[in-house]
């Protein structure tokens, strides 16, 4: 079975340019979530998806930040313009039936250094 | 306020020596307890979870965690540490009311020395 793909794996980019990340989930898995993880933390929710749908952007900056997920499958987070401080890993991760305790798949994540 | 702290930034231990990596909860209800680890430039691999039943809970690669409701405690136990386990643990628990939403704790770097 294959897992979590995610790309790029490494984005280096100038202040105020945007930049897409892209996720491929588990076949199969409904639930697809973004999650941001600083240097020396655990991740921290961005958003979560169930089919197409965003159960759950509270923590999304939305003034910057974006995110789909055409036909329930692929999703792709973006941020326009990025700042400084989004330099960050950023991990996509998958799960089935989300309406039960079923661990969490996590992809390998995309690093993104904003000079 | 719902959330899980690791008290140890980092645990060292001698190679076949028994490891431990803690963790604490404060969630409102039951807890349903998680635990991940990270290597080097990979995403979070699951080890294992308690949702109820058996306080002691067994997972991958040998590793097991118990659940101590007086303590609000799920800290993650190997008998014998091998220098490739050496990566960043992370303890999750599950908010109520959050439909499978994670909290993470800060991890806690485990380095086993030969």
């Amino acid at each position: 079975e294959a897992g979590v793909v995610q790309s790029p794996r490494y984005k280096i980019i100038e202040k105020k340019q945007p930049v897409a990340f892209w996720c491929n989930p588990i076949s199969g898995h409904n639930t697809l979530y973004w999650y941001l993880q600083n240097l020396g933390q655990g991740p921290e929710l961005l958003i979560r998806y169930e089919n197409e749908e965003a159960v759950d952007d509270s923590q999304l900056p939305k003034d910057r930040f974006s995110a789909e997920r055409l036909k329930g499958v692929d999703s792709t987070l973006k941020i326009q313009p990025a700042e400084l401080g989004d330099s960050a890993v950023y991990l996509c991760a998958s799960s089935s039936l989300a309406g039960t305790y079923n661990e969490q798949f996590f992809g390998p994540g995309t690093r993104l250094t904003v000079l | 306020a719902q959330s899980v702290a690791q008290p140890e930034d980092q645990v060292n231990v001698a190679e076949g020596n028994p490891l431990t990596v803690k963790c604490t909860y404060s969630v409102s209800g039951n807890p349903y307890l998680f635990w991940y680890v990270q290597y080097p430039n990979r995403g979070l691999q699951f080890l294992l979870k308690y949702i109820t039943g058996d306080n002691l809970v067994k997972g991958s690669y040998g590793f097991e965690a118990e659940f101590n409701k007086s303590q609000t405690s799920f800290h993650l136990k190997k008998p014998s540490a091998l220098v490739s386990d050496s990566a960043l643990y992370f303890c999750a628990v599950r908010i109520s009311g959050g439909y499978n939403k994670l909290i993470f704790g800060a991890g806690t770097r485990l380095a086993v020395h030969p």
